[in-house]
């Protein structure tokens, strides 16, 4: 099993450009995440969906969409990239039930926007 | 608001103990988790506390004091690999989202 995947692993945009991230899972898991991490801080949920068709805010949303159309894949979307969203993105899925704390993440996409 | 804190840094050397102390304040509360990030990697599920007490796993071992809104992680027997950031995150509902701290660094030396 692979996991979590992350594509691109690297990107480098010019202001205003869009693109998408591409998280999957093989794992079977209801449950997916989108994070980003700025240097020397923690992880922000930026949006999250418990099942195929859903989605929801997390807690910094604006500027990305995301979209859940297959239960294994989670896209976040960037429309018009700004250099505030320059930061390492990790992707993670987890199952609901007796271990629905325990997140696996994906590798993270290097994002930076010029 | 909501908030986690968490020490920064901790410098310790091999075979030492290292304790790493998380107070929370958040809106919902359903557990602790702890999470390891070695440098440019993905962060990793260490432990989860739902109620008061210690749980052990191996090395590491997380305890949770829900009145005080408390949480701490041990390391012991330190060893290099185990030079890494660690995070600790509040569950704050059923369907899993976490609310991390800023992380703290700890470095082993030998």
């Amino acid at each position: 099993n692979a996991g979590v995947t992350q594509t691109p692993k690297f990107r480098v945009l010019k202001t205003g450009q869009s693109m998408t991230l591409l998280c999957a899972q093989d794992m079977n898991h209801e449950y997916m995440y989108w994070y980003r991490q700025d240097p020397g801080m923690g992880l922000r949920l930026i949006h999250y969906s418990v099942g195929e068709g859903t989605t929801a805010k997390g807690e910094v949303p604006d500027g990305y969409n995301v979209s859940r159309l297959k239960k294994q894949n989670f896209l976040l979307g960037l429309e018009s990239a700004a250099p505030s969203q320059t930061s390492v993105y990790f992707c993670a899925s987890s199952s609901p039930g007796q271990n629905f704390y325990e997140q696996y993440f994906g590798p993270g996409t290097r994002l930076t926007v010029t | 608001g909501q908030s986690l804190e968490q020490p920064s840094e901790v410098t310790a050397v091999e075979g030492a103990i290292v304790q790493i102390n998380c107070t929370y304040q958040t809106s919902g509360f359903y557990g602790l988790s702890w999470y390891q990030q070695h440098d440019g990697g993905a962060p990793t599920f260490l432990s989860y506390n739902a109620l008061d007490g210690l749980e052990e796993t191996g090395r590491f071992s997380s305890f949770l004091s829900r009145s005080d809104s408390y949480g701490y992680l041990l390391l012991q027997e330190l060893q290099m690999k185990d030079s890494a950031s660690y995070f600790c995150a509040v569950n704050g509902d059923s369907w899993g989202k976490l609310q991390f701290g800023a992380g703290t660094q700890v470095v082993v030396t030998p």
